[in-house]
């Protein structure tokens, strides 16, 4: 059974650096095809896509966010993790880890604000 | 980026009533290993987003053979065959030929 699951501050301060984490099982990053991808969703508005990372350890990134994202994975290949530096308001969303399209995360809640 | 338009915004359907959704691409979608990576999402309120249908027509496994997608180039239809009450919620449609990946504005479904 395919399970992920995200975890994050809650709430963190303008300018400061977002960490994310994306726990897993039921699958292996490093199997051959695998990718995971980090989506977010400010509330009541539509999905964004801000990065990925496979099986083989290549890294995608959304070119509008790119300067301020760093996706990694763990050397168990069961966590994924993402950082966004320099934060603000804009930033406040729920985000999503995802195994391609097909199976989601419950989403964690960040919001941004002094 | 590619942008995804979506139509209409917000559906008002009876159970049972038939509905589509159109979604509409400002670049074709069909890749140059000729697949077309267009999919599409339903968000039940409070849910994360599911995978329904992908590459325009596969119905993801477990999903109910009322939903179809169709199209190709820029243009996409998903259709509800006989909506039923957990249908209920907001549809995306989302593209993985151009990076960076794009998802539509959405639908809300709704009861009339």
């Amino acid at each position: 059974q395919v399970t992920l699951k995200e975890s994050g501050p809650g709430m963190l301060q303008p300018s400061k650096t977002l960490s994310l984490t994306c726990s897993f099982s039921g699958f292996s990053l490093s199997t051959s095809g695998m990718v995971v991808s980090w989506i977010r969703q400010p509330s009541g508005k539509s999905l964004e896509w801000l990065a990925a990372i496979d099986w083989d350890g290549d890294k995608y990134y959304n070119p509008s966010l790119k300067s301020r994202l760093t996706v990694s994975k763990d050397t168990s290949n069961t966590q994924v993790f993402l950082k966004i530096t320099s934060v603000d308001i804009a930033d406040t969303a729920t985000y999503y880890c995802a195994r391609t399209l097909n199976y989601w995360g419950q989403g964690v809640m960040v919001t941004v604000s002094s | 980026d590619v942008v995804l338009t979506q139509t209409p915004p917000t559906l008002s359907a009876t159970i049972g009533q038939s509905v589509s959704i159109s979604c509409r691409s400002s670049q074709s979608l069909l890749h140059s290993n000729g697949n077309t990576y267009l999919h599409w999402l339903l968000q039940r309120p409070g849910q994360s987003p599911q995978l329904l249908i992908y590459l325009v027509s596969r119905l993801e496994s477990g999903v109910p053979n009322r939903f179809s997608g169709s199209g190709s180039g820029t243009d996409f239809t998903l259709k509800i065959s006989g909506v039923e009450a957990e249908d209920l919620g907001v549809y995306y449609c989302v593209q993985g030929t151009h990076a960076p990946w794009t998802f539509g504005g959405g639908t809300k479904l709704e009861l009339k």
